[in-house]
């Protein structure tokens, strides 16, 4: 099992831009979720989805967008990339809520600058 | 007002020490999870404890949940360069999302 993959690793955008953050799991996990990790700041929660086609808002969801058409797939799109969103992101997955838990496998992250 | 208050934020230690990182908020968590994430890569998941006053060992980690599920601490015995790292906390208040304190950032030197 690669686990969770994530594309591209590094990304540099110009302000206004926009682009996709790509993230891949083949554990068959329902649950996804998108966080940005600042420094100091610990890892907050962008969005996040309970199965395909169900996605919902974290803490800081304004300026990105999600969807989520498989189980395995839950891309991040920027709209119009700002200085703000440079930060490093991660994809997790677990299962579905089995016991309450929330047991997260993260990928590698996308290290983005936004110019 | 951040919902999980990790201390200390830096620790730098010799090899051989022993040390503990606390994880503390004002709510009641169902479960609550350590993750350790090295540099340049994602968190990796160590433990979750999820019963008040649950104990949980991992070789010389050791993990314990609060009474009123609401604290955890971290402790590690002979701490090893090997053990650097951040140290996240991470708590469900009800089923599904999960909240992060910011760290602690582990030295451990030679």
């Amino acid at each position: 099992n690669a686990g969770v993959t994530q594309t591209p690793k590094f990304q540099v955008l110009k302000t206004g831009q926009s682009m996709t953050l790509q993230c891949a799991q083949d554990m068959n996990h329902e649950y996804m979720s998108w966080y940005r990790q600042d420094p100091g700041m610990g890892l907050r929660l962008i969005h996040y989805s309970v199965g395909a086609g169900i996605t919902d808002q974290g803490e800081v969801p304004n300026g990105y967008n999600v969807s989520r058409s498989t189980t395995e797939d839950f891309p991040l799109r920027l709209l119009s990339a700002a200085p703000s969103q440079t930060s490093v992101y991660f994809c997790a997955s677990s299962p579905l809520f089995w016991g309450g838990y929330n047991e997260q496998f993260f990928g590698p992250g996308t290290r983005l600058t936004v110019l | 007002t951040q919902l999980l208050e990790q201390s200390p934020q830096f620790l730098s230690i010799q090899e051989g020490e022993n040390l503990t990182v606390y994880c503390n908020s004002s709510s009641v968590f169902s479960s609550l999870q350590w993750y350790r994430q090295e540099p340049g890569e994602g968190p990796v998941l160590l433990v979750t404890v999820v019963t008040g006053g649950e104990v949980k060992k991992l070789k010389r980690l050791t993990f314990q949940f609060g009474d009123a599920r609401k604290d955890s601490s971290l402790h590690i015995t002979a701490a090893q360069p090997g053990d650097t790292g951040l140290y996240l906390c991470a708590g469900q208040l009800n089923a599904g999302k999960s909240t992060f304190g910011d760290g602690t950032t582990l030295t451990v030197k030679p």
